[in-house]
């Protein structure tokens, strides 16, 4: 069964915007995380923020973590073509159990 | 550094036939070894995972195994795949707990 779960499922912008994809998730966690797949390919991991911290940066990635509402936001700035891609969250229920949402499938048009 | 392969990257094949996918990392001892299914457009469901030499779990009853017979090599199999188990498989490994999952490329198994 799903942890996460992805909104909006597609997001279509102009490069330039920012995009921003949240994920909620229904039981508590060490760490929640936020992978990118290419079209066909496998997932890369963008960031890991922790369930002490709020937010947390790289690059134009901004992280922000709600405990409370059991939430998360990933913000792209300034978003290029190649930012194209489905984003996933994903948290732990156990050691070895690394769940994922269904994604965000995000559109930059150039 | 560490890699990880996954192969092939492509396969059709029939079915009632067997199947056999294979995952490899390189760079890292020990490794958690892991396998996603992911369906079109959806989410990833994990399948298997090791933490060790000869030590599977499985997430679902299914028709598909696994099995390490090294301490880097994950490999994926069937009997007798059915129209259901086709998918993108996914390969990946972690060093510890909680960290982050390092994916290989995937293999897109078309059951026809």
């Amino acid at each position: 069964s799903q942890q996460g779960e992805e909104d909006p499922q597609a997001l279509s912008i102009q490069e330039g915007e920012n995009a921003t994809m949240n994920c909620s998730y229904k039981t508590s966690i060490n760490n929640l995380q936020w992978y990118r797949q290419n079209s066909g390919r496998g997932l890369v991991h963008l960031i890991l923020i922790r369930s002490n911290e709020r937010e947390k940066h790289s690059g134009r990635l901004r992280v922000t973590l709600d405990t409370s509402k059991k939430s998360s936001s990933l913000l792209i700035t300034a978003s290029r073509a190649a930012d194209t891609a489905s984003y996933f969250c994903a948290t732990a229920l156990t050691d070895n159990d690394m769940r994922f949402g269904a994604g965000t499938r995000l559109t930059v048009k150039p | 550094s560490q890699t990880i392969h996954q192969w092939p990257a492509t396969l059709v094949q029939p079915v009632g036939s067997p199947l056999s996918l294979e995952c490899t990392v390189e760079g890292t001892s020990n490794p958690n070894l892991y396998w996603y299914r992911q369906a079109a457009g959806r989410g990833l469901q994990l399948l298997f995972y090791s933490v060790g030499i000869g030590q599977i779990s499985s997430e679902v009853p299914q028709n598909l195994s696994a099995s390490r017979p090294q301490d880097r090599q994950f490999i994926l199999s069937s009997k007798k795949l059915l129209l259901s188990d086709s998918g993108f498989y996914l390969c990946a490994w972690d060093g510890q707990r909680n960290s982050p999952l390092h994916f290989g490329n995937g293999t897109r198994l078309t059951v026809t």
